[in-house]
């Protein structure tokens, strides 16, 4: 099946630093990229959409300057916690899709974000 | 605004006793209603694609079912490696491409 490799795993950090974690497709070109965050025992909150060389879509309350995406090849996305604080400790997770419209998403393993 | 209900919120079972997991939703034309497995500290795994109401998908002891108002996860013969949380997501005629709606998924625990 369609692999997608989320890195790193584990982050514990500062407040006050930024923080990178990128999502590759291994084996399919994703044409569109999305961007979770997972509070324990809750469901997915999707907080945008990316889409190959144009600028990602936020969810309504998800704040565009604190998280930024870049989706610059086919095969990459970035997000980057900008300033972490510990409010914004989670679990962060990707996934990806390929150009066709009723394809399903196939995830990365995620990404636990503490911040201290 | 496409939506979606996944009943029951958890589900104990003894090994071996088989069940079903609902999945309610309401879409404006359905592309495809989609079944995920997601274990604790994962991303959630892929399990089945359903696109149009009569059609079932099989895997090992799973099989989802599909109908114009809900899609149905049946589990034969549960073992305790199927304890996991399932999430159902649906994509409509009207999101953008990939994007979906998540239920808020059914906790498994299989007890030997």
């Amino acid at each position: 099946g369609a692999v997608v490799s989320q890195h790193p795993s584990w982050v514990i950090c500062k407040s006050g630093t930024s923080v990178k974690i990128e999502c590759r497709s291994l084996d399919f070109q994703a044409t569109t990229m999305f961007w979770y965050r997972q509070f324990p025992k809750q469901s997915l909150m999707l907080m945008a959409t990316s889409n190959e060389g144009s600028k990602a879509t936020y969810e309504q309350g998800v704040e565009k300057d604190k998280f930024l995406i870049n989706h610059a090849s086919l095969t990459l996305s970035t997000l980057t916690v900008t300033s972490a604080h510990p409010e914004d400790s989670s679990f962060y997770i990707c996934s990806a899709s390929g150009p066709r419209d009723n394809q399903p998403q196939h995830f990365g393993d995620g990404t636990r974000l503490s911040i201290l | 605004e496409d939506q979606v209900t996944q009943s029951p919120e958890a589900l104990r079972l003894q090994e071996g006793e088989s069940s079903s997991l609902n999945c309610s939703y309401t879409v404006s034309g359905l592309r495809g209603l989609f079944w995920y497995r997601q274990d604790p500290g994962k991303g959630p795994e892929f399990l089945f694609t359903l696109y149009s109401a009569g059609e079932e998908k099989e895997k090992e002891r799973l099989k989802a079912t599909l109908t114009k108002k809900e899609s149905f996860l049946h589990i034969t013969a549960p073992k305790p490696e199927d304890s996991a949380t399932y999430l159902c997501a649906v994509q409509g005629v009207g999101t953008n491409a990939g994007k979906s709606t998540f239920g808020d998924g059914t906790t498994l625990t299989v007890k030997p």
